[in-house]
């Protein structure tokens, strides 16, 4: 079975500051991992994706994650944060089957001023 | 060129009755599949279809039920409602042709409550 195990449910920076989302999972088979943002009353928007091609993914909004086989992680980062970031980020691990997603727990992440 | 919609947005009703949700997937998808989302918690996978069947399901009672539509929409049946039911439920479609890619385009959800 697969799962996914997002650290810290709040992480809170300033703008202008480092980004650092953590996400490990667990897979009996190589995955395919996905980070998504959600906004307050929205549905799901994905920021990127590993599909074993490159181990270092770039996203959208200025978002990159790297895939490390040894840690089990995909960690999210962005080197400067901005007001608009603000959001729920979930990681999502799917095998190579039916592209059923199992999601982790989720951060918020809460950008100052 | 229309994403992924579900109706309706918001749904109140009270335990013990039936409820129906319905998406429509985005163009040119033929996958649709529905996740439960409980407040403070990641989305959960309910199930699949594909081709008008259910092609797999996850950990959730036969009250959760599902149809497909020759023209690809779906709906979410849920009998019985439970206060436990309470969520965002989303609706997520895919091209089966891209299954290497596993990408899913998710609906805005819809919001039900169960008082």
């Amino acid at each position: 079975a697969q799962s996914v195990t997002q650290l810290g449910s709040h992480v809170s920076v300033s703008e202008g500051a480092l980004v650092l989302l953590r996400c490990n999972y667990s897979s009996s088979v190589p995955p395919y991992l996905f980070w998504y943002v959600q906004y307050p009353n929205q549905g799901l928007q994905l920021l990127l994706k590993y599909t074993s091609a490159a181990t270092l993914v770039k996203g959208i909004n200025g978002f990159e994650a790297e895939f490390k086989k040894s840690e089990t992680s995909f960690h999210l980062t962005k080197p400067s944060a901005h007001m608009s970031d603000a959001a729920e980020y979930f990681c999502a691990v799917s095998d190579k089957g039916y592209s059923t997603l199992t999601f982790g727990k989720g951060t918020m992440l809460l950008v100052s001023p | 060129d229309a994403g992924v919609t579900q109706s309706p947005t918001h749904l109140i009703k009270t335990r013990g009755q039936q409820v129906t949700l319905r998406c429509s997937p985005k163009s040119g998808h033929d996958t649709v599949s529905w996740y439960q989302q409980a407040l403070g918690q990641g989305p959960q996978f309910i199930f699949q279809y594909y081709e008008e069947e259910e092609r797999q399901r996850g950990n959730f009672p036969d009250r959760f039920s599902g149809h497909q539509f020759p023209n690809y929409s779906s709906e979410l049946n849920v009998n019985a409602l439970l206060l436990g039911d309470s969520a965002l439920y989303l609706c997520a479609s895919s091209l089966a042709g891209l299954v290497s890619y596993n990408e899913q385009f998710f609906g805005p959800g819809t919001r039900l409550t169960v008082l």
